[in-house]
């Protein structure tokens, strides 16, 4: 597996609260990507960045935020979770192997539920 | 609607059978990547084939693209159980498209002992 982390694995949380998913990359990529997927469906982008200070909104809106204050860093939050927030949340990295052929390296991913 | 669509949607296949995938998609392309996905993991990149090329082999997988008919299959031969998984496509657009990945739907491959 790539090195590239996300945690917690599994949160299940009530209606309201804030939550703070984390993803670390120890590769020195620039580009990195929050996709949402719901079980046996396709992934959606939601939020990328290509370098610190940089962020996007993805082809999927959704409530959270990102931040990108460090290049190994990329933290996506929700404010307060709603029970449609259910979903799983993977974080990627892309490996720089050249602008047109970059491929995604994924974290495990976190199962979040919300109550 | 998505940029790629694959069938079928799930497989059911028997220890040492081959598995065809199949993936269709809209636009035109820079590549086409292949993915899979253990349940509940993240995705695990397996091959990129280039939109000049039609044909790409990496051990047990081969891959082919046609960009006449914008599609693309995946072929995995003496499947094993442990290539039961999820199967996704991931198109890069050409040109205005940026450099962002757009996964298909998926398949859903079980291989039986």
């Amino acid at each position: 597996e790539a090195d590239i982390y996300q945690t917690p694995r599994y949160l299940v949380i009530g209606t309201g609260k804030k939550i703070t998913l984390e993803c670390s990359q120890t590769m020195g990529h620039d580009k990195m990507y929050w996709y949402q997927q719901d079980p046996g469906m396709e992934l959606h982008l939601i939020h990328y960045s290509y370098g610190v200070n940089s962020t996007e909104k993805g082809d999927l809106s959704s409530e959270s935020t990102v931040s990108r204050i460090r290049t190994e860093h990329f933290p996506l939050t929700l404010e307060s979770a709603r029970p449609s927030h259910t979903s799983q949340y993977l974080c990627a990295s892309s490996d720089p192997t050249g602008t047109a052929n970059e491929k995604l390296l994924f974290g495990s991913g976190t199962q979040l539920s919300v109550l | 609607s998505q940029q790629g669509e694959e069938d079928p949607q799930a497989l059911s296949i028997q220890e040492g059978e081959n598995a065809t995938m199949n993936c269709s998609y809209k636009t035109s392309i820079n590549n086409l990547q292949w993915y899979r996905q253990n349940s509940g993991r993240g995705l695990v990149h397996l091959i990129l084939i280039r939109s000049n090329e039609r044909e790409k082999h990496s051990g047990r997988l081969r891959v082919t693209l046609d960009t006449s008919k914008k599609s693309s299959s995946l072929l995995i031969t003496a499947s094993r159980a442990a290539d039961t998984a999820s199967y996704f496509c991931a198109t890069r657009l050409r040109g205005g498209g940026g450099n962002k990945l757009t996964f298909g739907t998926g398949t859903q491959l079980k291989v039986e002992l």
